[in-house]
């Protein structure tokens, strides 16, 4: 079945690593997307791209970075300089274009990550 | 930017019961989702509703986007209902780039 792998499920970090999110889709999206969601509030959008090689800032992008090397794949870096980290990360993919319904989100399962 | 504003924030039904849920946003919209986050926090879309009516078997969606707002129906609830309900948006002439801006949620119970 297609869909979308995140991993690790569940993360701990301690203060002041890095720590790599992985996201991988079988669905041949050609957008993808990272969220990061807090206790009681909405999705809020972190980094996007939309083609191999070509990523955009969210609303959100201070402390990430991320990188999309390959289509199926688009890992995000949570680094040390991200002041509040602990979070629950949600990566999506749309199959981009611009007929109706192309930008329909699918979402992995999530990874919820604690600093400790 | 867009304003997403969800209403109400909590709602708990009897099973069986009906409910409406609402989604008002700030300015002219191309994309509109609404979307199901069970209690392990997968997120499942269930419309893709910038306008008009939609039905999907228990589920409904309506959004009158001139008025600038949508509404989730839930008929016949049942306790797999449960979860957080979100509506998210794409302003028009946001370029057709997918980047919805979400509501906070109604958190819906449904009791046995």
């Amino acid at each position: 079945d297609g869909g979308i792998t995140q991993s690790p499920k569940y993360l701990f970090r301690k203060e002041g690593q890095n720590v790599t999110l992985s996201c991988e889709q079988n669905l041949n999206h050609d957008a993808m997307y990272w969220y990061r969601q807090d206790p009681g509030q909405g999705l809020r959008l972190i980094y996007y791209s939309q083609i191999v090689n070509d990523f955009q800032k969210g609303d959100i992008a201070e402390g990430y970075s991320v990188s999309r090397e390959k289509k199926e794949s688009f890992p995000l870096t949570v680094t040390s300089a991200q002041k509040n980290p602990t979070a629950f990360y949600l990566c999506a993919s749309t199959p981009r274009g611009r007929r109706s319904g192309a930008n329909v989100l699918t979402f992995g399962a999530g990874s919820r990550l604690t600093v400790l | 930017g867009i304003q997403v504003e969800q209403s109400p924030p909590d709602l708990i039904l009897q099973e069986g019961a009906n409910s409406t849920l609402r989604c008002n946003f700030s300015d002219s919209v191309n994309n509109l989702q609404w979307f199901h986050q069970n209690p392990w926090g997968q997120l499942i879309n269930l419309f893709y509703i910038p306008s008009g009516t939609k039905q999907n078997g228990r589920l409904s969606a309506t959004t009158v986007a001139t008025e600038r707002y949508s509404l989730l129906y839930i008929s016949s609830s049942q306790t797999t209902d449960s979860g957080v309900y979100f509506c998210a948006v794409e302003r028009e002439g946001g370029g057709s780039q997918g980047n919805l801006i979400f509501g906070k949620g109604t958190k819906l119970s449904v009791k046995p």
